[in-house]
């Protein structure tokens, strides 16, 4: 049981390249999601999944996409990174929102946008 | 004016002394609370969390909510140094589909 992965754990890209970060989890999770984190604000929410094949927006979706082809897998997209996409990348799943107890984070991905 | 403020420190204490973390909140919606604690570079972790105003206590660390008041806790007793994190509190609207607002943290150093 290796709970939540990220690959990769760091990345640097250039202005306008394009990347997908891969968010696994082995817990049989329903629900997704996918939370940057920059200094002085917290996590922020980007986008989620409440199941398989199912995605929704959360409060800072812009420039990034995601899919949820499996229900063990959530990809999060960036087709043309910027600068102001600099920042680290969290994670997280959890059974339901009545079982708190099942919520687990992965360790995050570093990203520089230059 | 953001959904949750938090104090974002830094907040730094003796071993053994008796912490009080809090966070404030704006949308009486709020029906479950969550303490996180992440050590530097690392993902945040669950460490207590709780639906009803009160106390809830687990070892060193007690959770307290005030719905009245719009007021979370966490209290940490006898300090440790591997107590030195960021502590974040984290609310869910159940009706929005279980989106989770969290604050921004707040950093704590323990000294030996």
């Amino acid at each position: 049981n290796a709970g939540v992965t990220q690959t990769p754990k760091f990345r640097v890209l250039k202005t306008g390249q394009s990347m997908t970060l891969l968010c696994a989890q082995d817990m049989n999770h329903e629900y997704m999601y996918w939370y940057r984190q920059d200094p002085g604000m917290g996590l922020r929410l980007i986008h989620y999944s409440v199941g398989e094949g199912t995605t929704a927006k959360g409060e800072v979706p812009d420039g990034y996409n995601v899919s949820r082809l499996k229900k063990q897998n959530f990809l999060l997209g960036l087709e043309s990174a910027a600068p102001s996409q600099t920042s680290v990348y969290f994670c997280a799943s959890i059974q339901s929102p009545e079982r708190q107890e099942t919520q687990y984070f992965g360790p995050g991905t570093r990203l520089l946008v230059l | 004016q953001k959904e949750v403020e938090q104090d974002p420190g830094p907040l730094s204490v003796p071993e053994g002394a008796i912490v009080s973390l809090n966070c404030t909140y704006s949308n009486s919606a709020f029906q479950y609370f969550m303490w996180y604690r992440q050590y530097s570079r690392k993902g945040p972790e669950l460490l207590m969390y709780t639906y009803s105003s009160g106390n809830k206590e687990d070892g060193r660390f007690t959770a307290q909510v005030d719905k009245s008041s719009k007021y979370i806790s966490l209290f940490i007793r006898d300090s440790q140094p591997s107590d030195s994190a960021t502590y974040l509190c984290a609310m869910i609207l159940y009706s929005s589909a279980s989106k989770i607002i969290f604050g921004s943290g707040t950093r704590l150093s323990i000294r030996p």
